[in-house]
């Protein structure tokens, strides 16, 4: 197995919701990563896993909460989302160590009304 | 933090030309330098990277070369093609941990 899944791909959610989003590799990968996009712009790191442990957050707000529950699975859990936080959502691993290739999941298409 | 800056924003080639993309980069500690091709809708794509060891590396139609003096990387393209239109992101990290990315170029080949 050679990808990143994410789910669900389209997400839709008001701002008093709670919902989450779930990737999950199976290449042995020991970093993980979620990212933000928004339309026609780069990718913007929110949170790195390595080795199971968070290893950065990039000041993102507390409404956005990760979790890596073993080295295949990262979830990012959602709580009073703003409307500005409707962008593409983005998991990708790399092998850690000494290997950097780091490789994307299709992405969670997140709409908050 | 590293700062990455990309040129051109947009760019149209006649298909079979060459398109060259350009990529500075801040920080002399970044070591690795992947480039992304990402189609609208879909994720982003790692076609070639190059590590800090290395001046240019080649796959194919595609080669990326890296000048550490002048922090500067870019990607070349030859004998273009319509699928080859896309949005390319390049990209700077120390040790594989933060990717920084640059703002991206839209590609277009014109058939």
């Amino acid at each position: 197995d050679t990808e990143v899944t994410q789910t669900p791909k389209h997400l839709v959610m008001g701002m008093t919701n709670k919902k989450s989003l779930k990737c999950e590799q199976h290449m042995g990968h020991r970093a993980m990563y979620w990212y933000k996009q928004k339309a026609k712009k780069p990718p913007e790191l929110m949170f790195v896993y390595s080795y199971e442990k968070l290893s950065i957050n990039e000041s993102v707000p507390s409404r956005f909460s990760p979790e890596c529950p073993n080295s295949s699975l990262l979830n990012l859990h959602l709580h009073a989302l703003q409307p500005e936080d409707s962008a593409l959502y983005l998991c990708a691993s790399s092998q850690g160590s000494s290997i950097y290739e780091q490789y994307f999941g299709p992405g969670t298409r997140l709409t908050v009304t | 933090g590293e700062n990455v800056e990309q040129h051109p924003s947009t760019l149209s080639v006649q298909e079979g030309d060459s398109a060259v993309i350009k990529c500075t980069y801040s920080d002399s500690a970044s070591n690795y330098f992947p480039w992304y091709k990402q189609e609208l809708g879909k994720r982003p794509q790692l076609i070639i990277d190059i590590r800090s060891n290395v001046g240019e590396k080649k796959d194919q139609r595609i080669a990326v070369t890296l000048n550490k003096t002048a922090k500067h990387f870019s990607l070349h393209i030859t004998e273009t093609q319509p699928e080859d239109s896309a949005v390319y992101f390049c990209a700077a990290s120390i040790s594989g941990n933060q990717f920084y990315f640059g703002t991206g170029t839209s590609l277009t080949v014109i058939p």
